[in-house]
């Protein structure tokens, strides 16, 4: 069974950092690409950045550009985000999902969600 | 980046009813769409993949067509269990990016 499992929300203030992680299990994590999706409070889905099964390749939002690092562990089968010079508009709750297949990026697994909040 | 539209952004319906939410993008993304339904608290559920592909375990009611920049989700019958938000999504290009969702409320 595909399961992953996000960590490392929190409160945070405006210019601060966090660490997200999400653990996967149940399938062959280097062989698949792999998505952060984030929704603020009683807003719609937006996607934030993904990574390739390799890392070779890595995609950002412009909202999140500069300030946000996408990374992964396939040893340990684990997706990062690193958010850094954090803002008020990055409050959401964050999900990881696993993208279907390099031709259809599309995610089909997610994760439950972790909540984001900056404020000060 | 390619703007998904939903129309409409919310509707109300009765149970049995046929349902049918419209997405347009700014520009030809081929079949390039998914559609996903999500309940309040949860994560979104993946429906629909490469615009008319029902991915598994979901029940027959739902459909999906479209190409270009026109796509439908379609739900045949609407059941208690569908009341949700739902909202499409295109992979032809990065930045990925979804509609802003249609809420489906009871009648």
């Amino acid at each position: 069974e595909v399961q992953l499992v996000e960590s490392g929300g929190g409160l945070v203030k405006p210019g601060g950092s966090l660490r997200l992680s999400c653990a996967a299990s149940g399938f062959t994590f280097s062989s698949y690409s792999m998505n952060w999706v984030r929704q603020a409070p009683g807003k719609g889905l937006e996607w934030v950045s993904s990574i390739v099964g390799t890392s070779v390749y890595t995609y950002y939002a412009d909202s999140v550009k500069g300030r946000f690092t996408i990374s992964r562990d396939n040893a340990k089968n684990s997706l990062f985000l690193q958010m850094n010079s954090l803002r008020a508009e990055d409050t959401a709750v964050y999900y990881c999902a696993r993208t279907i297949s390099t031709i259809v990026v599309a995610p089909d697994y997610w994760g439950q969600g972790t909540l984001v909040t900056v404020s000060s | 980046a390619i703007q998904l539209t939903q129309t409409p952004s919310s509707l109300s319906a009765s149970v049995g009813d046929r349902v049918t939410i419209t997405c347009r993008a700014s520009q030809v993304i081929s079949s390039a769409l998914a559609w996903y339904q999500q309940k309040p608290g949860k994560a979104p559920n993946l429906l629909i993949y490469a615009a008319s592909t029902v991915q598994s375990g979901v029940p027959s009611r739902f459909s999906g067509s479209g190409s270009g920049t026109d796509f439908t989700l379609t739900i045949s019958s609407l059941q208690p269990d569908d009341f949700a938000t739902y909202y499409c999504q295109q992979f032809n290009s990065y930045p990925l990016t979804f509609g802003g969702g249609t809420k489906v409320e009871i009648k």
